[in-house]
């Protein structure tokens, strides 16, 4: 079974701070995909990033940074110099492809505040 | 485009009601899922569906019906509501031949039962 772990249940920072999401997973699978999702106040879930488990290559984009570690199951999200706008809760999430479908497995997100 | 659309937007029902949430997405995407978002919870699997005419249960399918009624709608049933489905109700759809393993979302649905 999969799981996902976001031992970070709320954090908050002030406007500038750096601040890092941790998420940890399991699964048994050689080939999965891991996720992002940011979920704003409004309520939708915004697609952040996506990586597969054959691509450790950390990614930048714009102030948001991943850091993929297999060594630790560990995939980290890194929001440098926070905005007010980056307040939401962060879902990290693994998918794994069996029974011919995608299934998506959350962790319980981390509620992030960044005070003006 | 309009990608996943899920209707209604807000229910509230009372204890015991039925009502069904609809799912319908453009993208001719082959999977479809229903997740329910409760505080402190995540997302949980509630339904899913890997192809047009099968469907399968997920993390939580107590108290769910779910029909896949073509490949571009699938709808979710409660037959008698409880207090306990209280949530916010999310479907989603991928598509399994491609790189990803991405799912789209709806906006969601929330349920209130009282």
């Amino acid at each position: 079974a999969q799981k996902v772990t976001q031992a970070q249940t709320e954090i908050s920072v002030v406007e500038k701070e750096d601040v890092t999401l941790d998420c940890v997973y399991e699964t048994r699978d050689t080939t999965y995909y891991l996720f992002w999702y940011k979920q704003p106040p409004s309520g939708e879930l915004v697609f952040l990033i996506r990586r597969n488990s054959f691509d450790e290559q950390n990614e930048i984009s714009g102030r948001y940074s991943w850091n993929f570690q297999k060594s630790t199951s560990s995939f980290n999200f890194t929001i440098t110099a926070s905005q007010v706008v980056d307040s939401a809760v962060y879902f990290c999430a693994l998918s794994t492809a069996g029974a011919g479908s995608y299934q998506l497995t959350f962790g319980k997100g981390t509620k992030l505040s960044v005070i003006p | 485009n309009a990608g996943v659309t899920q209707t209604p937007k807000f229910q509230v029902l009372k204890t015991g009601q039925s009502m069904t949430l609809q799912c319908a997405q453009d993208m001719n995407h082959n999977s479809m899922y229903w997740y329910r978002q409760d505080p402190g919870m995540g997302l949980r699997l509630i339904y899913y569906s890997a192809s047009e005419g099968t469907t399968d249960k997920g993390e939580v399918p107590n108290g769910y019906n779910v029909s896949r009624l073509n490949k571009r709608e699938f709808s979710l049933r409660l037959e008698s509501a409880a207090p306990s489905q209280t949530s916010v109700y999310f479907c989603a759809s991928s598509e399994v031949g491609g790189y990803t393993g991405e799912l789209f979302f709806g906006e969601g649905s929330r349920l209130t039962v009282l």
